[in-house]
């Protein structure tokens, strides 16, 4: 069974730092990129990040990019997500999802973890 | 980037009532079209892929269409817990995108 766990949000101030994570199970990790996904409350849903399953390609949208990066570990099958230079705007649930190697969707999501950007 | 276009933003339909919600991209995304369905304190659930392929679990009165640009997700006879939040994702390109969503509710 495919499953996706994050971890790593809460509440940060404005302008501070943040490492999200997703732990992997149930399927072979190294073989699939994997994204990253938000939601801001009551909003939405907005694609965050995406990368190769080597981790040798990233891609961002031009909200976040250049703050976010997007990292994995495949010998432990975990994805990372660094948020730098956090704004009140990038308050959302996030979650990890598995990218599906020919449709390229997103397949399997994890349950989501909250991040709080306030003073 | 390529915008999808999602209508409507919010419908409410009675028990086995048939249910259309479309989605309309800015450009050919070929199937490349999947379709979500969230509930409240929940991650989206897949339900469509490749514009018309079911995933895996998925109740069969769930159905997705394509025409040229237009995208459909079709609930054949509305259950019970069929009410939530859809939407439609482009998979084509960089960046992905979403549909902003249809409220589905029922009356």
């Amino acid at each position: 069974e495919v499953q996706l766990v994050e971890s790593g949000g809460g509440l940060v101030q404005p302008g501070r730092s943040l490492k999200l994570s997703c732990a992997a199970s149930g399927f072979t990790f190294s073989n699939y990129y994997m994204a990253w996904v938000r939601q801001a409350p009551k909003k939405g849903l907005e694609w965050v990040a995406t990368i190769s399953t080597s981790g040798s390609r990233t891609y961002y949208p031009d909200s976040v990019k250049g703050r976010f990066t997007i990292s994995r570990d495949n010998a432990k099958s975990s994805l990372y997500l660094q948020m730098n230079s956090l704004k009140s705007e990038d308050t959302a649930t996030y979650y990890c999802a598995r990218v599906n190697n020919y449709y390229w969707y997103f397949d399997f999501w994890g349950p989501g973890t909250m991040v709080t950007v306030s003073s | 980037d390529i915008q999808m276009t999602q209508s409507p933003a919010s419908l409410s339909a009675s028990l086995e009532e048939i249910v259309t919600i479309t989605c309309q991209a800015s450009q050919d995304i070929g199937n490349w079209l999947a379709w979500y369905q969230q509930k409240p304190g929940k991650s989206p659930q897949l339900l469509i892929y490749g514009a018309t392929s079911l995933a895996d679990g998925v109740p069969s009165r769930f159905s997705g269409s394509r025409s040229g640009t237009q995208y459909s997700l079709k609930i054949s006879r509305l259950q019970v817990e069929d009410p939530g939040i859809y939407y439609c994702l482009q998979g084509y390109s960089a960046p992905w995108t979403f549909g902003g969503g249809t409220k589905l509710e029922l009356k």
